[in-house]
């Protein structure tokens, strides 16, 4: 059974600081990887798609790896700023189209 | 992009009753669909699969006469919450697949009071 963990559960940063979130998974068979955004209240906001021929994918500030031996996908977000603020999800969705959801990250991003 | 939809976006209830939330794939066929549930401050946790003509896959611990799950047609899948009691109140989000992805529903919060 995949089991996927998110570290670290919460984190807080001055504005304008680089920051990297770390997502491990139990088995490497997987068929991609997908980091989302949940704000408060609100549904997931898909943030970046590596399929599991991939080693990272990159949108504007943010930047996900993904080491498939090793079981590691990270998240890293440049230049951080207040509307970064939310709960970061990362899901391993397996050949059969299941998804796993970590238990996300809520990171707080100070003015 | 592809997009999902999910209606209502939220509903409340009384204890007892039936509710049935609908997800639909807007512009592409999806023969599979998946159910998840959020409580909160918690993650996604995957209810069901649903496939297209044929019965539902519910994961371990989720109860199918419960959580009725139809997927009629290429666009459109239900999952209706019977007997609904306070503890089944929670964000249900349903998701599309596509060949290379899938794509996430805004998600309907369900009160039952």
């Amino acid at each position: 059974k995949q089991e996927v963990t998110q570290i670290p559960a919460a984190l807080s940063v001055p504005e304008g600081e680089n920051l990297v979130l770390n997502c491990s998974f139990t088995d490497s068979a997987i068929y991609n990887l997908q980091w989302f955004r949940q704000d408060p209240g609100k549904g997931l906001t898909s943030l970046l798609l590596i399929q599991s021929s991939q080693r990272e994918q990159t949108s504007g500030r943010l930047n996900a790896s993904l080491d498939k031996s090793s079981g590691r996908s990270t998240l890293y977000i440049a230049a951080s700023q207040p509307g970064d603020s939310a709960t970061y999800l990362c899901a391993v969705r397996t050949n059969a189209g299941k998804s796993t959801f970590g238990d996300g990250t809520t990171l707080t991003v100070k003015p | 992009g592809a997009v999902v939809s999910q209606h209502p976006s939220w509903v409340i209830c009384k204890s007892g009753t039936s509710v049935k939330i609908e997800c639909r794939s807007l512009d592409f066929q999806a023969t599979t669909m998946f159910w998840y549930r959020q409580f909160p401050k918690q993650s996604l946790m995957l209810m069901a699969t649903s496939n297209e003509g044929s019965k539902a896959t519910y994961e371990q611990g989720v109860e199918k006469d419960k959580f009725l799950i139809n997927h009629a047609s290429l666009t459109l899948s239900t999952l209706t919450v019977t007997s609904a009691h306070p503890e089944d109140s929670s964000f249900y989000i349903c998701s599309a697949r596509a060949p290379e992805t899938q794509y996430f529903g805004p998600g309907t919060r369900l009160l039952v009071l």
